[in-house]
């Protein structure tokens, strides 16, 4: 299974948006609602933000936002803070009864 | 509040085995699966497999087939990992996550594999 595709970096000013994509394939995001995405501050373990390509968990902030389109999924940071930069990891489950994860983007806040 | 605190780091010549254990608390260990995922330095993110605390039904990747084990330990709300066969590109950070969505992590583990 190969990896999603995700850009390598991406980066935006403070209190802009910024929209990540995740690029899979007709057997995983573009089959599945099952698109979860992940924040990684360096040498930590990553946060969980998005599941189910839409749904935030309780505690997460409105600032992040997702959706998909065929497939494509994508995420979206609405006001930009310093403390938003970090990597970005999106994961389909798949046709093959297996999870797999975007090759991670990462987030400059200029 | 719920806390995945997995065993220390870990240094492993090749060929050898390892096992990776992960304590959970504050929920119902049973109702949820525990994901294992690493990562190799400055690299990105890898499933390796899933393994459900209720009745030990396992999904592990394929490229790991036949050099993965994941087990659990309902009485001690404990997860186990173990890579055999371990080569130099298995040297990584590895963590255990509540479930499928993977909404709690540990720590994470790092093993290093090295002659």
């Amino acid at each position: 299974q190969s990896a999603l595709t995700q850009p390598a970096s991406v980066s935006g000013s403070p209190g802009q948006s910024i929209t990540i994509s995740c690029t899979g394939t007709s057997s995983d995001v573009g089959v599945y609602n099952y698109v979860s995405w992940y924040q990684q501050h360096p040498g930590k373990a990553p946060k969980f933000l998005i599941y189910d390509v839409t749904n935030r968990p309780s505690g997460v902030s409105n600032r992040f936002s997702g959706s998909k389109s065929g497939n494509t999924a994508s995420l979206t940071i609405s006001g930009l803070q310093a403390e938003d930069e970090a990597d970005y990891y999106c994961s389909s489950y798949t046709s093959s009864s297996s999870w797999v994860f975007g090759g991670g983007t990462k987030l400059t806040v200029l | 509040q719920v806390q995945l605190v997995q065993s220390g780091a870990e240094v492993k010549k090749p060929g050898a085995s390892v096992k990776v254990s992960c304590k959970a608390s504050g929920y119902s260990f049973s109702s949820y699966g525990i994901s294992w995922v690493r990562q190799a330095p400055g690299q990105g993110l890898e499933w390796m497999g899933w393994i459900s605390a209720d009745n030990d039904a396992t999904n592990y990747a394929q490229k790991l087939q036949g050099r993965v084990s994941m087990t659990t330990d309902t009485s001690t709300s404990t997860a186990y990992m173990e890579l055999r066969s371990l080569r130099s590109d298995d040297t990584a950070v590895y963590y255990c996550a509540r479930g499928d969505y993977r909404d709690y992590w540990g720590q994470g583990t790092l093993v290093t594999v090295s002659s």
